[in-house]
């Protein structure tokens, strides 16, 4: 069974980092593009990040690009964000997101249950 | 602002039949596959559809997706309480090299 768990939200201050981790099981992790997918309180949702599985290829949006980096570590099963010069408007729950299918497909399939990030002073 | 297009909200009775329109362009639906999740309050996103119109084993076939042009329709037959939801369109932008949502519609079940 496909699983996926994230970690590392909080409440941090305008202006400092936080790295989110997803710890993934159930499935050939490296086989696997892999997306961060974020939602703000009572908002819709918004594309953050893609990685391919061999990190080969990586996007970002608008809104965090220069900001955001996307990593991942095959061999631990794990996919990061780490968030620098975080903004108020970044404040929402993170999902980590695996694509449909194995290679470079940008449909998701599998959702993590979530993380929360506040930014707030 | 969302790059694709949905209406806020649809509402209808048990037992009823309902759409819900996502419209984008050419660089995103008009070239790229289509996906639709089901957001149940307070839990995280499921995919009902994928690849314009295939649905994931387990999902039931009162959910239906089709695609023409820059528009996708997700269907919904059999209307019952528990489909009481938010429903997202999802794709990837080819212009923008950016995965993109519809700002989501929120289905009432009257």
């Amino acid at each position: 069974e496909v699983e996926l768990v994230e970690s590392g939200g909080g409440l941090v201050q305008p202006g400092e980092s936080l790295r989110l981790s997803c710890a993934a099981s159930g499935f050939t992790f490296s086989s696997y593009s892999m997306n961060w997918v974020r939602q703000a309180p009572g908002k819709g949702l918004e594309w953050v990040s893609y990685i391919t599985g061999s990190s080969s290829s990586i996007y970002y949006a608008d809104s965090v690009k220069g900001r955001f980096i996307i990593s991942r570590d095959n061999a631990k099963n794990s996919l990061y964000l780490q968030m620098n010069s975080l903004r108020d408007e970044d404040t929402a729950v993170y999902y980590c997101a695996r694509a449909l299918r194995v290679g470079t497909t940008k449909q998701i399939d599998y959702w993590g249950q979530g993380t929360l990030v506040t930014v707030s002073s | 602002q969302s790059v694709l297009t949905q209406p806020p909200s649809v509402s209808a009775a048990p037992g009823q039949k309902i759409t819900i329109s996502c419209s984008g362009s050419s660089s995103n639906i008009g070239n790229n596959y289509v996906s639709w999740y089901q957001q149940l309050p307070g839990t995280a996103p499921k995919l009902l559809i994928y690849d314009n119109n295939k649905r994931p084993s387990g999902i039931p076939d009162r959910f239906s997706g089709s695609k023409s042009g820059t528009s996708a329709t997700l269907g919904i037959t059999g209307l019952q309480t528990g489909d009481e939801a938010d429903y997202y369109c999802g794709t990837w932008d080819s212009s923008l090299s950016a995965g993109v949502f519809g700002g989501g519609t929120k289905l009432t079940v009257l």
